[in-house]
């Protein structure tokens, strides 16, 4: 089963400023016929359920402000907010889609500094 | 539009079953798979399985291999959630989860329900 390990467990951000979020898994996403990673990031507040932000590592999806971005290949992810907004404020995992079963990272709790 | 809606919340001993649907509307149903989520009070995601839309075809996390039922109505557009011989550690919110569409199978969760609290206690 592939493990997915998210730094750090919590941030604190000021508004206006660039907050990361990093998720590594235990063996690779990217699947070389295609050349694509299977992972994807979600957002989620208090009393909802989880929110697609972005998948195929860096694909927004539609209605994402662009502010929010994903990198990296292979093992190594990064979710970056360019600014932080009040509304940002929840908690961000990854998932990996790449093998069953599929896995979450643990979670990184964003607040505002 | 694109909506998945859960059925309400249940409570359930110590051993029983409990059984979770999830109506979709807005979409062709059998277009798209759905995967089943659940989340311990204070907790992260946990991934447990998969529906075909189009043939009803199962994946399960081996975790719920032998516990767990998923079924689909197409004649109501309806996905079911089945888990049998409940234990206190199964206390959750389970989700339900449509797959992103495209040319290329995979679990990216795009539509989600809105949850459904099991609690188990004697």
């Amino acid at each position: 089963d592939i493990v997915m390990t998210q730094s750090p467990d919590s941030l604190a951000v000021s508004l206006g400023e660039r907050a990361t979020i990093n998720c590594k898994s235990s063996q690779s996403v990217l699947y070389s016929s295609n050349n694509k990673n299977y992972l994807a990031w979600y957002q989620q507040k208090p009393g909802q359920p989880p929110k697609l932000l972005l998948y195929w590592a860096s694909t927004r999806e539609s209605g994402v402000p662009d502010r929010f971005s994903g990198s990296g290949s292979g093992t190594d992810f990064t979710l970056t907010i360019s600014s932080l907004q009040a509304e940002d404020v929840a908690v961000y995992y990854c998932q990996q889609y790449y093998s069953t079963p599929y896995s979450f990272g643990q979670g990184t709790k964003l607040e505002i500094k | 539009q694109v909506q998945l809606v859960q059925s309400g919340a249940e409570v359930k001993k110590p051993g029983a079953s409990v059984k979770v649907s999830c109506k979709a509307s807005g979409y062709i149903f059998t277009r798209y798979g759905i995967s089943w989520v659940r989340q311990a009070p204070g907790q992260g995601l946990e991934w447990m399985g998969w529906i075909s839309g189009y043939n009803g075809n199962t994946m399960y996390a081996q975790k719920f291999q032998g516990r767990v039922t998923m079924t689909t109505d197409t004649s109501t557009s309806t996905v079911y959630m089945e888990l049998r011989t409940l234990r206190s550690d199964d206390k959750a919110v389970y989700y339900c989860a449509r797959h992103l569409g495209g040319p290329i199978p995979a679990a990216i969760l795009e539509i989600w329900g809105q949850g459904t609290m099991v609690t188990v206690s004697s």
